[in-house]
């Protein structure tokens, strides 16, 4: 069974705080793993796919990784307005099916 | 575009009661997708069609859950009877690419279930 795991929960920085966010997944095969960003109250928003260890994609002050086991998103000097919930997914590459597995989410604050 | 649209954006509803949620998704996106996210479970896929054709509804929880496409512009979720613990917040999700990459969200449905 597909597995995703994000750290931490939630997370609290002060603008221009640099940090980053943990994806680590267990999955047979992988074909993606996808990040996308949520506003209280709206549907997620895509940002990236990767598919391969190693890859790396930048947007504006994010840019996410891939390892076999993990992705991190990280995001450079923030701004209040990358408050949200980030989300992570992967989707296995057997089967014929597409079916994509969620991770709860980290929670960031950005505090101007 | 308008993006994914869904409607109602807000139900209350009393249990047993039957419930429809409607989603048109982005004109020439082949796939759509319904999600339920709650606080408890996350994000989880319910069902996905590609070309109006159910491919995999194994993320359905159970009978009194039906979903249909009739064609390429809308598509419906529907719960009979309801219960409390179908409250939830569901999302419809259409994408372009082979695979569902990219999916683009609608702003979702609130749903609750007295």
């Amino acid at each position: 069974e597909d597995q995703v795991t994000q750290s931490p929960e939630a997370l609290r920085l002060q603008e221009g705080e640099s940090s980053s966010l943990n994806c680590s997944y267990t999955v047979s095969g992988l074909r993606g793993l996808f990040w996308y960003r949520q506003d209280p109250g709206k549907g997620p928003e895509f940002l990236f796919t990767l598919y391969s260890a190693g890859e790396e994609k930048e947007k504006e002050r994010l840019k996410a990784t891939l390892t076999k086991k993990e992705s991190f998103l990280h995001i450079t000097a923030p701004k209040p307005e990358d408050s949200a919930t980030y989300l992570c997914a992967v989707q296995a590459g057997t089967g014929g099916s597409y079916i994509p597995t969620f991770g709860r989410g980290t929670s960031l604050i950005v505090h101007p | 575009d308008a993006g994914v649209i869904q409607s109602p954006r807000h139900e209350v509803t009393e249990m047993g009661q039957e419930v429809t949620l409607r989603c048109k998704p982005i004109s020439g996106h082949d796939y759509l997708f319904w999600y339920r996210q709650t606080m408890m479970r996350g994000l989880e896929l319910l069902i996905y069609f590609n070309n109006n054709v159910p491919i995999d509804d194994s993320g359905m929880p159970e009978d009194r859950f039906s979903a249909k496409m009739p064609n390429a512009s809308f598509s419906t979720l529907k719960i009979q009877p309801s219960e409390p613990r179908d409250s939830a917040v569901y999302f419809c999700a259409s994408s372009f690419l082979q695979g569902g990459d990219e999916q683009y969200f609608g702003p979702g449905t609130r749903l609750t279930v007295t």
